[in-house]
């Protein structure tokens, strides 16, 4: 039973690189969200999906695109990387009870990502 | 900017002692959950609270959905080597359901 599946687990960039973070549920979950984890700040959302071809900005959007072109699949891409973009990435899914979101997130494992 | 606050940052305690943590906010909330995370992992939900005044447990964790609305708090009792992780506080915005933002999250030690 897979769950929230993140690929790859970790990688190193050089500032200005792209690359693409890959997640993965197999609970048909219709919600999914990237959070980035930093020491001392929690988890701060960056862009989240409420269905299959939408997405939304969270708290802190910017230097990041997202798409959701699969029900199952969440992307997050960074264009240019730069070095205040190191950090822990999470995804999380959800699910609806009653048409409504339920808040009750199930994560992957995380993505450490450096840039130097 | 964060809207939630957690208190405290971190803990170190005795093996069987009782802990308690607290979640407070200006803004007024739908939903408040509580998540534990271990080292290396993701956060994993313990608690998820619906209605204003709402007390819910789960085996050695309670936690309370304020009823101003605007915090929640979770005690665990009798502590054990396992508790040891950071857990965070979370919840949806009245304004805002599709969004779930989290607390900066409280450190746990626990002392053998």
């Amino acid at each position: 039973n897979a769950g929230v599946t993140q690929t790859p687990k970790f990688r190193v960039l050089k500032t200005g690189q792209s690359m693409t973070l890959l997640c993965a549920q197999d609970m048909n979950h219709e919600y999914m969200y990237w959070y980035r984890q930093d020491p001392g700040m929690g988890l701060r959302l960056i862009h989240y999906s409420v269905g299959e071809g939408t997405t939304a900005k969270g708290e802190v959007p910017d230097g990041y695109n997202v798409s959701r072109l699969k029900k199952q699949n969440f992307l997050l891409g960074l264009e240019s990387a730069a070095p205040s973009q190191t950090s822990v990435y999470f995804c999380a899914s959800s699910y609806l009870a009653g048409g409504m979101p339920t808040g009750e997130l199930f994560f992957g494992e995380g993505s450490r990502l450096t840039v130097l | 900017g964060q809207q939630l606050n957690q208190s405290p940052q971190s803990m170190f305690i005795q093996e069987g002692e009782d802990v308690s943590m607290n979640c407070t906010s200006s803004s007024i909330f739908n939903t408040w959950l509580w998540y534990k995370q271990e080292p290396g992992e993701g956060p994993v939900l313990l608690i998820a609270l619906y209605k204003a005044g709402e007390l819910t447990s789960n085996g050695r964790l309670t936690a309370q959905f304020g009823i101003t609305r605007k915090d929640s708090f979770l005690n665990i009792s009798a502590s054990i080597p396992s508790d040891v992780g950071i857990y965070f506080c979370a919840g949806q915005l009245i304004t805002s359901y599709d969004k779930v933002i989290f607390g900066p999250g409280t450190s746990l030690s626990v002392i053998p």
